[in-house]
């Protein structure tokens, strides 16, 4: 089956340490994006990415570093800048057209040690 | 600037009434419209969507939304509720700036009693 695979589901950041959430799609899509979800708050965008080799800061892009070397994959970067680091994160891809909703990978959750 | 509202953090329902969870939504040109529900420690499943046409949109597990322009509204509704349907809701909005990005309310946590 097609879809959304976030990795890992749980992971720890200590004081000034860097992390990394993968996030891997085997849906051909073109377009992935980064969310952080916070409770009471919905999702907030951090990064997007249309196509290979080509990404965008959403609402909320500091403290954070994407790429995009592959389609299918679409790694976030969560680095000691970002001082409140505690939230829930969530991968998205879309197909072309904007008429079509996007697809989510279940998520990581992330806290401080 | 675009937004959407969800004016009920919580809504309690019966286990088999109907149920109506609110969204309304301000963007500038046709709005593209999604529900979403969440469970816990899980993604976001999609649900329905308007893009044109009928104002009654029907969507997966008996849901169904009602588009409103005049009200600009989009509210998520189900005949008669089941427990299983307890969750997070999240209505959002395609951002008119392009990208395919999208605008989420804040969200809405049902809860469906037996």
């Amino acid at each position: 089956d097609g879809g959304i695979t976030q990795s890992p589901k749980y992971l720890f950041r200590k004081e000034g340490q860097n992390v990394t959430l993968s996030c891997e799609q085997n849906l051909n899509h073109d377009a992935m994006y980064w969310y952080r979800q916070d409770p009471g708050q919905g999702l907030r965008l951090i990064y997007y990415s249309q196509i290979v080799n080509d990404f965008q800061k959403g609402d909320i892009a500091e403290g954070y570093s994407v790429s995009r070397e592959k389609k299918e994959s679409f790694p976030l970067t969560v680095t000691s800048a970002q001082k409140n680091p505690t939230a829930f994160y969530l991968c998205a891809s879309i197909e072309g057209p904007s008429n079509q909703p996007q697809h989510f990978g279940d998520g990581t959750r992330l806290s401080i040690l | 600037a675009q937004s959407v509202a969800q004016p009920e953090d919580q809504v309690n329902v019966a286990e088999g009434n109907p149920l109506t969870v609110k969204c309304t939504y301000s963007v500038s040109g046709n709005p593209y419209l999604f529900w979403y529900v969440q469970y816990p420690n899980r993604g976001l499943q999609f649900l329905l969507k308007y893009i044109t046409g009928d104002n009654l949109v029907k969507g997966s597990y008996g849901f169904e939304a009602e588009f409103n322009k005049s009200q600009t509204s989009f509210h998520l509704k189900k005949p008669s509720a089941l427990v299983s349907d307890s969750a997070l809701y999240f209505c959002a909005v395609r951002d008119p700036g392009g990208y395919n990005k999208l605008i989420f309310g804040a969200g809405t946590r049902l809860a469906v009693h037996p």
